[in-house]
């Protein structure tokens, strides 16, 4: 079985501020996580993947992730908040599940960014 | 290339009714996923098919189902509509259900249900 839990449903932070969105896992294989945001009335766009190669995984419009096994986290950051930024930011594990891999998603972050 | 496409991108339905939603996944895609996610229970996997055939099945009842053409297009039906099974249907599609490759999403089909 696996499992991801967002930490905060709700980040506010400042134009130009960093970003920190939290997400921690738990799978009983070795898991693949990604990172992808939707802005409103789209679909879901892909960030950033982490598939056990890096630990640190750089993905599109400045965003980075980090793989910390020991924490089970895979938690998402940006040095500097840009308002096109403000979205909903969803932590995804995909694990085995019979003959495919399955995607379960974390319940959300809204990011809102301040002027 | 171009993206997954859905149509429609809004619908309207009453209760009881049925409705169904179509999926064109990226070319050479072979793998459709469907999920639906609502404010309340966040993104949920209905399904996903692969040559055709359905290779995951989510926790829905059996008033959902999906097939799956040999074009790979997918279609997804939803009987006797509940005014619960509001909500934005995506659908993904990746080149197939194993590995660790990268499911891309469509911009979804929003269905109301009055």
């Amino acid at each position: 079985a696996q499992s991801v839990t967002q930490l905060d449903s709700h980040v506010s932070v400042s134009e130009g501020t960093p970003v920190l969105l939290r997400c921690n896992y738990s799978s009983s294989y070795s898991p693949s996580l990604f990172w992808y945001v939707q802005h409103p009335n789209k679909g879901l766009q892909l960030l950033l993947k982490y598939t056990s190669a890096a630990t640190l995984v750089k993905g599109i419009n400045g965003f980075e992730a980090e793989f910390k096994k020991s924490e089970t986290s895979f938690h998402l950051t940006k040095p500097s908040a840009h308002m096109s930024d403000a979205a909903e930011y969803f932590c995804v594990v995909s694990a085995p599940s019979g003959s495919a891999r399955q995607l379960t998603f974390g319940s959300g972050t809204q990011l809102t960014v301040l002027p | 290339k171009a993206g997954v496409t859905q149509t429609p991108r809004y619908l309207i339905k009453t209760r009881g009714q049925q409705v169904t939603l179509s999926c064109s996944p990226i070319s050479g895609h072979r793998s459709v996923s469907w999920y639906q996610q609502t404010p309340g229970q966040g993104l949920q996997f209905l399904f996903e098919y692969f040559s055709e055939t359905q290779r995951n099945k989510g926790n829905f009842p059996g008033r959902f189902s999906g097939r799956q053409f040999s074009n790979s297009r997918s279609e997804m039906n939803v009987s006797t509509l509940e005014l619960g099974d509001s909500a934005l249907y995506l659908c993904a599609s990746r080149t197939e259900p194993g590995g660790q490759e990268t499911q891309y999403f469509g911009p979804g089909t929003r269905l109301l249900v009055l």
